[in-house]
């Protein structure tokens, strides 16, 4: 799996805007760019998804560069709820892996009441 | 209901005893995995089968070795533990090849600790 490379850790005041950087500049045209979060004490769970377009969903958005070689989560509003460590992964669909995911060390994301 | 449900959550044991982890999924998915988080917080995955199949062995010790009775449950049973075998075990399902989001679902873990 390609490499992506995130800040180790970021902080938000709540309620304002928070944007999650990932480079990810060996990207191949058949990865899509996966987020993942993990909250305190909790496996992880997905966030969004993305291959080139913009995405958005109920949790978040997805920003992708038009190069692709970089992406930014973005949480419109942070609660506190959304303190957790913030994984950035790429997943190679070409590959019949059984949809692995490897994770790296992610952002750890502390929102300040 | 729990999709991804693990048993035991917490396991404390001595070095050199057998221990096992259960792993159950109700979301019908043919893959299940076994990751490991360990101090330092990285998670690595550790097996992954599909349909009862091993699939994916990332040079896991011998002492690991993962059964699955059926597509729904995938257990993990370590022989002879020793002081780094403790970490917090991770079990997940997907559909094979990843479904429509390519998501892995994701036990809750169990927390290893081995004196």
């Amino acid at each position: 799996d390609a490499k992506t490379t995130q800040p180790n850790s970021m902080e938000s005041n709540e309620e304002e805007p928070v944007h999650l950087p990932c480079n990810h500049s060996t990207i191949s045209g058949t990865d899509y760019i996966h987020w993942y979060r993990q909250l305190p004490s909790q496996g992880p769970e997905y966030v969004i998804h993305g291959l080139t377009s913009n995405v958005n969903n109920r949790m978040a958005s997805l920003a992708i560069a038009e190069d692709r070689k970089s992406s930014t989560l973005i949480l419109h509003r942070a609660t506190l709820r959304d303190a957790a460590v913030y994984y950035c992964i790429l997943r190679d669909v070409g590959l019949n892996a059984g949809n692995m995911l490897t994770f790296g060390g992610g952002t750890r994301l502390m929102v300040k009441p | 209901d729990t999709a991804v449900s693990q048993t035991p959550k917490y396991l404390v044991t001595q070095m050199g005893n057998d221990k096992s982890i259960k792993c159950e999924q109700n979301l019908g998915h043919d893959t299940m995995y076994w990751y490991k988080q360990d101090s330092k917080k990285f998670l690595k995955i550790m097996f992954s089968y599909n349909n009862k199949e091993l699939i994916i062995n990332e040079t896991v010790p011998n002492r690991f070795s993962p059964k699955s009775p059926d597509k729904a449950h995938l257990n993990l049973h370590i022989n002879s533990l020793e002081l780094g075998d403790s970490a917090v075990y991770f079990c997940a399902s997907s559909p094979w090849g990843g479904g429509a989001n390519g998501e892995l679902f994701f036990g809750e873990g169990s927390r290893l600790t081995v004196l």
